[in-house]
C-alpha cells in the first residue's frame, strides 16, 4: 500500500507566481490534511478537506491560498502570487474514511517551496 | 482551545543512555496525544498515540509514552538511546469543537545521540 505522495518534492518560484502543490492520500483514505512547517517553527495546520469539501479551513491565510480535494484526482494547495515569506515545507497528511477522532494521520513527504 | 509545549527544543544523549521528551498538553476537552519524529527531509512518522484506553502507551522503535491527567502531560521515553534515534520529535493534540481535523503540534525536540 502506497503512502501519501506528494508532488512536486521541491518547487522554486520566483515573487508573484503561482504555486501548485499535489497531494494523493493513501488508497482508501477520503480525509486530507494541509500543513505548514516554517523555518524555525513547528508544523501549523492549514485546512481540512474530504471529498469535495472544506471541513475546516482555520488555518488558511485569508488571501492568496486556497485548497480543493476533488472527486477524482488529487487534492491541491494552490499559492497565487507567491512572496518570500511563503518559502516553507508544505504536507499532506491522509486518514481514513472513518474521520475519527482517533485516526492516525499520515504523512506525505512534504513540498518545499522556495520563493526567490 | 488546544495547545502543546515541548520543553527544550534541543536534547542530547549518549548512545545507551536513556531518552526523555517533555510534552504538556492544554485542552478543553478529553485529549488525544500522538507523537511523531521526523527525520531530515523526510516526512513525520508516528511513533505512538494516546486515545485514553491506556494511560502507558507503547510504539515503534522501543518509544512508550505516559499520559497523565494530573500533571497534563504525555512524555516520550526510551530507555536506551541508539544512534538511529538521531530526529526531530514532535508532540500534538488532536483537535477540539468542530475542528477534529486538525492536530495542533508542539515546536518539535532535536535529539542527538553521541557515541
Amino acid at each position: 500500500n502506497a503512502g501519501v505522495m506528494q508532488n512536486p518534492r521541491h518547487l522554486v518560484r520566483r515573487r508573484g507566481q503561482e504555486a501548485r502543490l499535489r497531494c494523493s492520500p493513501m488508497k482508501g483514505h477520503s480525509h486530507v490534511y494541509w500543513y505548514r512547517q516554517l523555518p524555525e517553527e513547528g508544523l501549523k495546520f492549514m485546512v481540512y478537506l474530504q471529498k469535495e469539501n472544506i471541513i475546516d479551513e482555520s488555518g488558511m491565510p485569508k488571501e492568496r491560498f486556497s485548497a480543493e480535494f476533488p472527486k477524482e484526482g488529487p487534492s491541491i494547495l494552490r499559492i497565487q502570487q507567491v512572496v518570500r515569506g511563503d518559502s516553507a515545507a508544505y504536507f499532506c497528511a491522509s486518514s481514513p474514511r472513518v474521520g475519527a477522532w482517533t485516526d492516525t494521520q499520515y504523512f506525505g513527504p512534504g513540498t518545499r517551496l522556495t520563493v526567490l | 482551545a488546544q495547545s502543546v509545549t515541548q520543553l527544550g527544543s534541543h536534547v542530547s544523549v549518549s548512545e545507551g543512555a536513556l531518552v526523555l521528551l517533555r510534552c504538556n498538553y492544554s485542552s478543553s476537552v478529553p485529549p488525544y496525544l500522538f507523537w511523531y519524529v521526523q527525520y531530515p527531509n523526510q516526512g513525520l512518522q508516528l511513533l505512538l498515540k494516546y486515545t485514553s484506553a491506556a494511560t502507558l502507551v507503547k510504539g515503534i522503535n522501543g518509544f512508550e509514552a505516559e499520559f497523565k491527567k494530573s500533571e497534563t502531560s504525555f512524555h516520550l521515553t526510551k530507555p536506551s538511546a541508539h544512534m538511529s534515534d538521531a530526529a526531530e520529535y514532535f508532540c500534538a493534540v488532536r483537535g477540539g469543537g468542530t475542528s477534529y481535523g486538525k492536530l495542533t503540534f508542539g515546536q518539535g525536540t532535536i535529539l542527538t545521540v553521541h557515541p
